[in-house]
């Protein structure tokens, strides 16, 4: 177990809906790093939270936004879905920002859009 | 920009085998290198790491040497096992807030 919860696990949705995946770091962790895992694309990095705020940002769509609350939890907003956006959604979390250490990572949330 | 390329998979290997999976990397700078490994319905989890040059990771029986002359860090191991089925990523950090993953490579450890 490496501290990282995410949900929820499994997701199935329609195109065009929009949905939220949730990720709660490790105690003590500032860091929340989010991913996406697809077999096409491979581990794919879409953004980097420090203690509330953005500091990195990789290949995520404009249709993508994310946020760290002030209780360190992470939501990744997914909207107006295609099938593309049918992939395993990991969040990663660490105790420092900069540079990029050891990353704890959840068991991911697989999402599919039907 | 900054990469990481690994062979291809799947690896098929028999019990007892000797695994060798080659990683290189492009990047500026001095990076830390990294292996994570996947297990099946699992995130990834550090497998060893190396932080500078000639510096050699270890973990569970797998090794990786941090070469900069060749910008190769190849995970090994002497003899797997059929528990050491999974995915292994190859990661470099650089002076940038992520880690840069290859895409992975799948091991199949027969018995």
């Amino acid at each position: 177990d490496s501290g990282v919860t995410q949900t929820p696990k499994h997701l199935i949705t329609a195109t065009g809906q929009r949905v939220t995946l949730r990720c709660s770091p490790r105690s003590g962790d500032l860091s929340v790093y989010w991913y996406q895992q697809s077999l096409d694309q491979g581990l794919q990095f879409l953004i980097q939270y420090y203690n509330g705020e953005e500091r990195a940002k990789g290949n995520i769509l404009e249709r993508f936004s994310a946020q760290q609350f002030p209780d360190l939890h992470s939501e990744l907003n997914l909207s107006s879905l295609e099938l593309g956006d049918s992939a395993l959604y990991f969040c990663a979390s660490s105790v420092e920002g900069w540079p990029a250490g050891e990353l704890f990572f959840g068991e991911g949330s697989r999402l599919t859009v039907l | 920009g900054n990469s990481v390329t690994q062979m291809e998979g799947p690896v098929t290997l028999s019990e007892e085998a000797f695994l060798t999976i080659n990683c290189t990397y492009t990047a500026t700078g001095y990076p830390s290198l990294f292996w994570y490994v996947q297990y099946p319905g699992e995130g990834l989890q550090l497998l060893l790491k190396a932080t500078k040059a000639d510096d050699k990771g270890s973990n569970k029986g797998f090794e990786a040497t941090y070469r900069k002359e060749t910008t190769s860090f190849h995970l090994e191991k002497g003899s797997v096992q059929v528990s050491d089925s999974a995915v292994y990523f190859c990661a470099l950090s650089d002076s940038s807030y992520k880690l840069i993953f290859g895409s992975g490579t799948r091991l199949l450890v027969r018995p």
